[in-house]
């Protein structure tokens, strides 16, 4: 099955640095690559994806690159802000039909912007 | 905060003890899903189910099981057959109009007394 590696366990920066998380996975069919993230007590929110057809996307002060050559993908945050804090989570998929998409996660990244 | 309701929040189970974790959602989704989530272990998917009566193991199903008897309902049993079910539980659904796009509830913390 899918293995996704996910770097760093925890990140630590500055309010306006930016944040980078890197994910690998193993399986080079998948083909589907979302970003979710987790704040303190809440539950897992979608914050950008990726698909294998494409290799940057951009959504304001976050941005997602892929490169499926390396069967790697990254997640950037520019001009971080305390706000930003939050446990942040990679997954892979590949599409198995009808209205069913099976996510393999990474363990997740505790990102902490410090004021 | 409506859409997928899991209940209750806080849940203790007893040595030996079957307990269920309830998910309803009113979104018209046709996939849902059961994650568990321990600290520094991401989620890991318990079982999902595509379609009414249909349901399928994931990566940990070993002391757990499920039923889909109605669409908008996914209830997850940790049976006495799991050694660890301390854990935190999140449902999660998707739907066609959606995608691959996971909404998930707010969780249920089981705990064992």
């Amino acid at each position: 099955g899918e293995n996704v590696e996910q770097h760093p366990s925890t990140l630590s920066v500055q309010e306006g640095d930016s944040a980078v998380i890197k994910c690998t996975y193993s399986d080079s069919a998948s083909n589907y690559f979302p970003w979710y993230k987790q704040e303190l007590g809440k539950r897992p929110q979608l914050i950008i994806d990726i698909r294998s057809n494409v290799g940057e996307k951009k959504d304001q002060r976050i941005a997602v690159t892929l490169n499926k050559t390396a069967k790697h993908f990254s997640l950037h945050i520019t001009e971080t802000q305390p706000e930003d804090s939050a446990v942040y989570f990679c997954a892979a998929s590949k599409y198995s039909g009808g209205s069913n998409y099976k996510l393999t996660f990474g363990k997740g990244t505790l990102l902490t912007v410090n004021p | 905060d409506g859409g997928i309701t899991q209940s209750p929040k806080y849940l203790f189970r007893k040595e030996g003890q079957n307990v269920t974790l309830s998910c309803e959602q009113n979104l018209n989704h046709d996939a849902m899903y059961w994650y568990r989530q321990d600290p520094g272990q991401g989620l890991r998917l318990i079982y999902y189910s595509q379609i009414v009566n249909d349901f399928q193991k994931g990566d940990i199903a070993e002391g757990y099981s499920v039923s889909r008897e109605k669409k908008e309902s996914f209830p997850l049993t940790v049976t006495s057959a799991q050694k660890n079910p301390t854990a935190f539980y999140l449902c999660a659904s998707t739907g066609f109009a959606t995608n691959e796009k996971l909404f998930f509830g707010s969780g249920t913390q089981l705990s064992v007394l």
